[in-house]
């Protein structure tokens, strides 16, 4: 059983569209985050959930909205896409404290390359 | 604010040698570090990780660190590397503020392993 799945795997689209990523997590876990890797496979984390509530939101456009039905899924939706948006985006779970530092392991689903042209 | 350096981006080294991966972190509070690895196309799984205790960190696939805190460092090492162990490297530090957790990665170390 995949622990933390992600779809599409490849999404390649234009300019101005919106798109989603779906994210599903079968751990039982809390917290779920939601990362970009650029083309230079720097990873940085966009936002946070915890229990389906948003704990960290970096500073990300706001044509990037997560949702989270429950709290074994996470979404993102993007709108009005643009080349700089082309990346792997990677979402994370994890057991989820929060009050003080973590020693959880995070998880981490295959990753979607999206490719906006 | 913590942060991450890893000091190598690229090692090439041949199979069954010996190699290390470099971090360093800056910190001005007791930390959490972490070694993760991503294969070709995959996701990041956990090699190891230092919560506290022994300085001396084993993982999986032969892999170990060593924290080292006067250094604030937190190396990588496998005495004989493999083919399968080409991969990209991720050093990360546990940042905790305001209440709530994120990990703060390093920008990768390529393992290239040639036979």
């Amino acid at each position: 059983d995949t622990a933390v799945s992600q779809t599409p795997k490849y999404l390649v689209t234009q300019m101005g569209n919106d798109k989603s990523i779906k994210c599903e997590q079968n751990l039982g876990h809390d917290t779920m985050y939601w990362y970009k890797q650029d083309s230079k496979k720097f990873l940085k984390i966009m936002f946070s959930y915890n229990n389906k509530e948003l704990i960290i939101n970096e500073t990300v456009p706001n044509r990037f909205s997560p949702k989270s039905p429950d709290k074994a899924h996470l979404n993102l939706h993007i709108n009005s896409l643009e080349l700089g948006d082309s990346a792997v985006y990677f979402c994370a779970s994890s057991q989820g404290t929060s009050g003080y530092p973590s020693t959880d392991t995070q998880y981490f689903g295959p990753g979607t390359r999206l490719t906006v042209l | 604010a913590q942060s991450v350096t890893q000091l190598d981006s690229q090692v090439p080294v041949f199979e069954e040698a010996p190699v290390e991966l470099r971090c360093n972190y800056s910190s001005s509070v007791s930390v959490y570090l972490f070694w993760y690895v991503q294969y070709p196309n995959q996701g990041l799984q956990l090699l190891l990780k230092y919560l506290s205790g022994s300085t001396l960190v084993k993982g999986i696939n032969g892999f170990e660190a060593e924290f080292n805190k006067s250094q604030t460092s937190f190396h990588l090492r496998k005495p004989s590397v493999h083919i399968s162990d080409t991969a990209e490297y991720f050093c990360a530090v546990t940042h905790f503020s305001g209440g709530y957790n994120k990990l703060i990665f390093g920008a990768g170390t390529r393992l290239a392993v040639h036979p």
